[in-house]
């Protein structure tokens, strides 16, 4: 089983609000990522946790705020967002174990839109 | 600073008309290359990892290559459900842990 769930699907805010993006996965994976991505753009890499700890923030706005309760599970926490937030936020979880399964795999993503 | 690129930045084909398309990386030790499909407002769907020059993978009508700076996706005789953007990414950084995706490649197949 190589499922990523992410919820909600999609998520419509205003520049007022406080949500948060959740992720779920059950294959073990020590490596947890949030991405963003914008319409005909790559995915654009915004935090990754290993084991549970922060290990890579780029340079990500602090509206944004990302928390990994336990190896499952990854949130990203979202609070007085602007219209230019708007996009599919993705989830990603790999091994992390460095046993040569580097691949990671993608939930189906949480299509935001921010008025 | 690592880089990737793909091209073409699309690609229109015929039912059954065989192409490749080219990811060209610039990066300080290649952990792994990777391709994945992504259909629109879907996330990535992976197809394979490369791991060192020469390395070959196949996977139906798809083949990945790679070389020590580019690796390609050849599709034989695709069908119209071939049709997606097509994403390769490199694993780079210190531990491993930063993947940079190139632009993609959209791939339309008309029947």
């Amino acid at each position: 089983d190589t499922e990523v769930t992410q919820t909600p699907k999609h998520l419509v805010m205003g520049m007022t609000n406080k949500k948060s993006l959740k992720c779920e996965q059950h294959m073990g994976h020590r490596a947890m990522y949030w991405y963003k991505q914008k319409a005909k753009k790559p995915p654009e890499l915004m935090f990754v946790y290993s084991y549970e700890k922060l290990s890579i923030n780029e340079s990500v706005p602090s509206r944004f705020s990302p928390e990994c309760p336990n190896s499952s599970l990854l949130n990203l926490h979202l609070h007085a967002l602007q219209p230019e937030d708007s996009a599919l936020y993705l989830c990603a979880s790999r091994q992390g174990r460095g046993n040569g399964h580097n691949e990671q795999f993608f939930g189906p993503g949480t299509r935001l839109t921010v008025l | 600073e690592d880089q990737v690129t793909q091209s073409p930045e699309a690609l229109r084909l015929q039912e059954g008309e065989s192409s490749s398309l080219n990811c060209s990386y610039t990066v300080s030790g290649l952990r792994g290359l990777f391709w994945y499909r992504q259909d629109p407002g879907k996330g990535p769907e992976f197809l394979f990892t490369l791991y060192s020059a020469g390395e070959e993978k196949e996977k139906e009508r798809l083949k990945a290559t790679l070389t020590k700076k580019e690796s390609f996706l050849h599709i034989t005789a695709p069908k119209p459900e071939d049709s997606a953007t097509y994403l390769c990414a490199v694993q780079a950084g210190n531990y491993g842990q930063n993947f940079v995706f190139g632009p993609g490649t959209r791939l339309s197949v008309l029947p």
